[in-house]
C-alpha cells in the first residue's frame, strides 16, 4: 500500500530536549516536505525537499531542522524544542513531476 | 494581505443540501488549484484538482476556477454525513522547485446534519 508514515504520532516533551519526528514514503518520490498546523493559521510549511541531498527552507523554518540521505526518509529534528512549536506536523511527499500531494498521519507534538 | 484567504467556518448544513465553499488569493502567478478534504485525526488528502479557469466535475463534487477575479469554488451536491470534514484551498505557481510548493487556506469546518 502507497502511503506516508510518520513517528512517532503522539509526543510530549520538555522544553530543550531534543527530538526526532521521521518521516517515510515507500512511493519513490523526489519531493518531501513538512508542514505544521495550528488553529486559524492552517499549514505552513517547515522545509522541502526535491530530491537525496537537496533541502530548502519554507514558510516557518527557524528552530527546526531537516535532512535527506535517502530517497524514502525526511526526518524533522528540532534541537531546542519551545512550548511555541507545540503543533500538529504532517509530511508530506509527491513524485516530482505531478500534482498530488500524499499526506502522513499527522504528529500531534506538546512541549511543555 | 495573506496570499490565500478561506472562510475557516464553521459550517453546518442538513443533509442533502448544496455547499458552496470559496477561497480568493492575490497571486497571480498561481495556476494550479486544488482542494483538500481532512477528516479529524488525519491527514488531508486530494479531493479535486483543476488547472488554470474552468470546471471540473467529479461525482457531487465540482470545483470552478475564475482567474479574472482571483476566486475559486469547490460545490458539493447532496451533502452527505460523511462529508464532515475540513476542506483546505491549495494553490501553486507550478511543479518545480519553490514554484511547486503549495499554498493552503486555513481551511473551511463542514458538519453536515443527518
Amino acid at each position: 500500500e502507497a502511503q506516508v508514515t510518520q513517528n512517532p504520532r503522539y509526543l510530549i516533551t520538555v522544553t530543550g530536549k531534543k527530538l526526532t519526528v521521521t518521516c517515510s514514503q515507500n512511493m519513490n518520490h523526489e519531493y518531501m516536505s513538512w508542514y505544521r498546523q495550528d488553529p486559524g493559521l492552517g499549514l505552513r510549511q517547515i522545509y522541502y525537499s526535491m530530491n537525496v541531498e537537496v533541502t530548502d527552507k519554507g514558510d516557518v523554518p527557524e528552530g527546526y531542522k531537516v535532512s535527506r540521505k535517502e530517497k524514502r526518509n525526511f526526518p524533522l529534528i528540532l534541537e531546542s524544542p519551545s512550548p511555541n512549536q507545540t503543533s500538529l506536523y504532517f509530511c508530506a511527499s509527491r513524485a516530482g513531476h505531478l500534482y498530488e500531494q500524499y499526506f502522513g498521519p499527522g504528529t500531534r507534538l506538546t512541549v511543555t | 494581505q495573506k496570499e490565500v484567504e478561506q472562510d475557516p467556518g464553521p459550517l453546518s448544513v442538513p443533509e442533502g443540501a448544496i455547499v458552496s465553499l470559496n477561497c480568493t488569493y492575490s497571486n497571480s502567478a498561481f495556476q494550479y488549484f486544488m482542494w483538500y478534504r481532512q477528516y479529524s485525526r488525519k491527514g488531508p488528502e486530494l479531493l479535486m484538482y483543476t488547472y488554470s479557469s474552468g470546471n471540473k466535475e467529479d461525482g457531487r463534487f465540482t470545483a470552478q476556477v475564475d482567474k479574472s477575479s482571483k476566486y475559486i469554488s469547490l460545490f458539493i451536491r447532496d451533502s452527505q454525513p460523511s462529508d464532515s470534514a475540513t476542506y483546505l484551498c491549495a494553490m501553486s505557481a507550478g511543479y518545480g522547485g519553490s514554484q511547486g510548493n503549495l499554498i493552503f487556506g486555513k481551511g473551511t469546518k463542514l458538519s453536515v446534519k443527518p
